[in-house]
């Protein structure tokens, strides 16, 4: 049982190249999350998907796009990246109603 | 969602107990009182949650007052690898209308020290 897994772990990104991030998760979960964290800062929510083929925005979604065509994985897309999306992004999962979520190990993401 | 605060840091003795406070003067009928941590460079990780009985599980306590504005998270044997931000989190659990979004604030960075 991995959990919830991202790949990948680092990357380095020109500003207006494009990337997507994925996540996976074993455990069945309805709901997936991402997060971005940026320095002596807590977690912001980026965007969410409440079951498969749904998604959502969260506190901070510009710049972002996101899909969730199967249950088990939710994918974060960067389409022109900027210095500003410099950050940890994390990924989430919790079961529908469910209280804890469960996080991934992180993506270091640098925008030069 | 109502807010939290929390002391930014605190330091603790290696084998004592940890007692992390944590206020939530707005808190609502409905929302529970959740911990999370997080350890350098690693994803947040679930602790505990409660609503308004104290809880205990495998890693920790959580002491919720009888008015529930505030509330403290016990780690009773604390070893060097607890160091870690531990946040403090109020929150709206199940129903159809939760999204299940946590929102983490500054939380407490406990250094526990040999």
């Amino acid at each position: 049982n991995a959990g919830v897994t991202q790949t990948p772990k680092f990357r380095v990104l020109k500003t207006g190249q494009s990337m997507t991030l994925l996540c996976a998760q074993d455990m069945n979960h309805e709901y997936m999350y991402w997060y971005r964290q940026d320095p002596g800062m807590g977690l912001r929510l980026i965007h969410y998907s409440v079951g498969e083929g749904t998604t959502a925005k969260g506190e901070v979604p510009d710049g972002y796009n996101v899909s969730r065509l199967k249950k088990q994985n939710f994918l974060l897309g960067l389409e022109s990246a900027a210095p500003s999306q410099t950050s940890v992004y994390f990924c989430a999962s919790s079961p529908a109603w469910g209280n804890e979520q469960y996080f991934g190990p992180g993506t270091r993401l640098t925008v030069t | 969602d109502a807010k939290t605060t929390q002391p930014p840091s605190m330091d603790c003795a290696e084998g004592r107990a940890a007692n992390l406070p944590c206020n939530h003067s707005t808190i609502s009928g409905n929302e529970y009182v959740y911990w999370y941590r997080q350890i350098h460079s690693q994803g947040p990780q679930y602790i505990i949650h409660g609503l308004k009985n104290n809880e205990t599980n495998e890693m920790a306590s959580l002491i919720i007052t009888e008015d529930r504005k505030s509330s403290t998270l016990i780690l009773p044997h604390a070893t060097l690898r607890d160091t870690a931000v531990y946040y403090c989190i109020v929150r709206v659990a199940g129903g159809s209308s939760n999204t299940g979004k946590l929102i983490f604030g500054q939380g407490t960075t406990l250094q526990v020290k040999p």
